[in-house]
């Protein structure tokens, strides 16, 4: 079944650097660009950014842009997000997340239909 | 990129229909219509009820619907359930690009 499963969550001390994962199954992985969104505790969930379905274009949130990056390996079915200058704000659950693609003409859609469970990002000394 | 307004909390009975608004801006949700509506258990991942401001996809209840006028989208849940008490968040394309989430708001099942 489509899935997709979130690793590399961990404690990290500020102005340290965390590398998350996000592996895809049961859908062409290449075919798709894929979000990374998060959640801080007992927050709301906030886009941190996107990347197209052959890595040409990224996007990203203000909050995170020159900080963060965000990649993919199409032949490992992975998406990734590097991490780097952490901040106790960037504390969250990190999710991956399938940006949908009409199935018809193949054009990107708007929404995100496929979630991981996510993976925990605690930064803290 | 300031978050979509939505209220922190609606409540209604079973068999009742609650409302959840999510309002915007001309240059996010009142600007496309590329709203969509996510519903989170606690615990769990955001699960998909509402994308193209109206649409459902398949396996969503036909009890959620959406809709939007102007800058404000809503979400209406028609013959509320027990299992319908969860978080709910909407989003918007905003523009180059880049996406946008509301507040999230908790629905509670009385």
């Amino acid at each position: 079944q489509v899935q997709l499963v979130e690793s590399g969550g961990g404690v990290v001390q500020p102005g340290r650097s965390l590398r998350l994962s996000c592996a895809a199954s049961g859908f062409t992985f290449s075919n798709y660009a894929m979000h990374w969104v998060r959640q801080a505790p007992g927050k709301g969930l906030q886009w941190v950014a996107i990347i197209w379905y052959d890595g040409s274009n990224k996007y990203y949130a203000d909050s995170v842009k020159g900080r963060f990056t965000i990649s993919r390996d199409n032949s490992k079915n992975t998406l990734y997000l590097q991490m780097n200058s952490l901040r106790a704000e960037d504390t969250a659950v990190y999710y991956c997340a399938r940006l949908s693609t009409n199935p018809l003409t193949g054009y990107l859609e708007y929404y995100m239909d496929v979630w991981g469970k996510g993976t925990t990002v605690t930064v803290s000394s | 990129q300031s978050a979509l307004t939505q209220p922190a909390s609606v409540s209604g009975s079973p068999g009742q229909s609650i409302t959840i608004s999510c309002t915007g801006t001309s240059s996010d949700v009142g600007g496309y219509n590329y709203v969509s509506w996510y519903q989170q258990h606690p615990g769990k991942a955001p699960k998909l009820m509402i994308y193209d401001v109206s649409n459902r996809p398949s396996g969503v209840s036909n009890r959620f619907s959406g809709s939007k006028s102007g800058n404000t989208a809503s979400l209406t849940i028609s013959g509320l359930q027990a299992e319908d008490e969860s978080d709910y968040y909407c989003s918007s394309y905003t523009s180059s690009y880049t996406w946008v989430f509301g507040g999230g708001t908790k629905l509670t099942v009385l």
